[in-house]
């Protein structure tokens, strides 16, 4: 079982539509979460972090964590074309929490 | 504030040369994390350096390695290149304290 785990997709959603994304993780203790966007050709870039259960805003994007199932989410609302990229979700193991372990990302591909 | 810089972004050598890559973080961060990107794999963690000290290493042969210099630049070298070394190589740097990574532009390397 990988530690952390995202549907490769592509994930495709009309413009205006809400776009959502999912990731599982292993390691039941970890604490912090983090969802990075990655355009094609380009590194990785963080677009939000969460620690608590619940559900955390930023603009129009939403995390959602659910430590109990171990599930990670991003809401992204709004769908705009510029939002096509692939979305890492990364998890800071309890066994370290000076690490970062990275999905293989999700591709989202938002069409007008 | 200027971001995480790499150098050289492009690389092409042969199998069995060895090459070093630059990375030099966020002013300030004294963190700085090593990974490697290809298709199949997605984003593998490589090692982390702190305080000139390797705190983390994934799971790479001996021939990955790397060092921190006192001003918090990094270096990692890649001995007795093989085909399968192809990937994006990305730095990140952080805070002390902070998980939260911010990612350079990365080094494409390709060996032929």
């Amino acid at each position: 079982q990988k530690e952390v785990e995202q549907n490769s997709g592509p994930l495709s959603v009309p413009e205006g539509a809400i776009a959502s994304l999912n990731c599982t993780y292993s390691d039941r203790g970890s604490q912090s979460f983090f969802w990075y966007r990655q355009y094609s050709g380009k590194s990785p870039e963080l677009i939000m972090f969460i620690y608590s259960n619940g559900d955390k805003e930023d603009g129009r994007f939403t995390a959602q964590l659910n430590k109990a199932s171990q599930y990670v989410s991003l809401l992204i609302r709004d769908s705009q074309p510029s939002d096509s990229a692939t979305y890492l979700c990364a998890v800071s193991p309890s066994y370290n929490t000076d690490k970062l372990i990275f999905g293989t990302g999700t591709r989202l591909q938002v069409f007008p | 504030k200027a971001g995480v810089t790499q150098t050289p972004r492009y690389l092409i050598k042969t199998r069995g040369q060895q090459v070093t890559l630059s990375c030099s973080p966020i002013s300030g961060h004294r963190s700085v994390s090593w990974y490697q990107q290809t298709p199949g794999q997605g984003l593998q963690f490589l090692f982390e350096y702190f305080s000139e000290t390797q705190r983390n290493k994934g799971n790479f042969p001996g021939r990955f390695s790397g060092r921190q210099f006192s001003n918090s630049r990094s270096e990692m070298n890649v001995s007795t290149l093989e085909l399968g070394d192809s990937a994006l190589y990305l730095c990140a740097s952080s805070l002390e304290e902070a998980v939260e990574q911010f990612f350079g532009p990365g080094t494409r390397l390709t060996v032929l």
